[in-house]
């Protein structure tokens, strides 16, 4: 079990750029999900993945931001025309399929919008 | 809409001291609740699960516990360590609703030697 693992730790763009941030999950979690952790405040969800599948997107997700998993492995997320408002930690966690399955978190892209 | 409250936000105590860290939830269609760990600029570490057949849960000096009916839920650390010091956060799984927790804010505890 070699954990989590979010790439890059730490990205600093300026305001319209675009960016991209990849998670490779726990190898035998199929569920796959996206949070947004501001300072001082617990994680949001943004998205879930089931397989390849993606289950449900939270209205936090405007249309500058897009999650794939294309063959149910890793999964990236991209957020265009970055605002400084994007300033966060994101978050990937995997899990096993079933409800009483935990999550297993990664350490997080820290965003940083000048 | 589920909401999840954690109080008090921060805490100081001496080391060795027994503490207990409070969790509200609104909405007791709930199947499980998280307590987690948070060491600053780190992910979330996964320390205890509740299900909501369940009423406590317990992991070496952790104890968790679940009352659905008054929609809260403790976590309690005994004889704590400086090693303790983190966030921790709870979050709860609702009914139908796939994989999504809802977090809580947080408390921040701080143990000194």
């Amino acid at each position: 079990d070699t954990g989590v693992s979010q790439n890059p730790r730490h990205k600093i763009t300026k305001r319209g750029q675009n960016v991209t941030f990849r998670c490779d999950p726990i190898s035998e979690h199929n569920r796959l999900y996206w949070y947004r952790q501001t300072l001082g405040q617990g994680p949001e969800f943004l998205t879930y993945f089931q397989n390849e599948a993606q289950l449900e997107k939270s209205r936090l997700l405007s249309d500058r931001f897009s999650a794939e998993r294309p063959k149910g492995s890793f999964s990236t997320l991209e957020i265009q025309r970055t605002e400084q408002g994007d300033s966060a930690m994101y978050l990937c966690a995997s899990s096993s399929q079933g409800g009483n399955s935990p999550l297993h978190f990664g350490n997080g892209t820290r965003l940083t919008v000048t | 809409k589920q909401e999840v409250t954690q109080i008090p936000a921060a805490l100081s105590v001496p080391e060795g001291e027994n503490l207990v860290l409070n969790c509200s939830f609104t909405d007791s269609a709930i199947y499980n609740l998280q307590w987690f760990r948070q060491d600053p600029g780190k992910g979330l570490t996964s320390l205890l699960l509740i299900q909501s057949s369940q009423r406590e849960q317990t992991s070496g000096r952790l104890n968790a516990s679940l009352d659905k009916s008054s929609g809260r839920s403790t976590l309690y650390i005994a004889a704590s360590q400086p090693g303790d010091s983190a966030t921790y956060l709870c979050a709860g799984l609702i009914y139908n609703q796939g994989g999504k927790l809802i977090f809580g804010q947080g408390t921040e505890l701080s143990v000194k030697p």
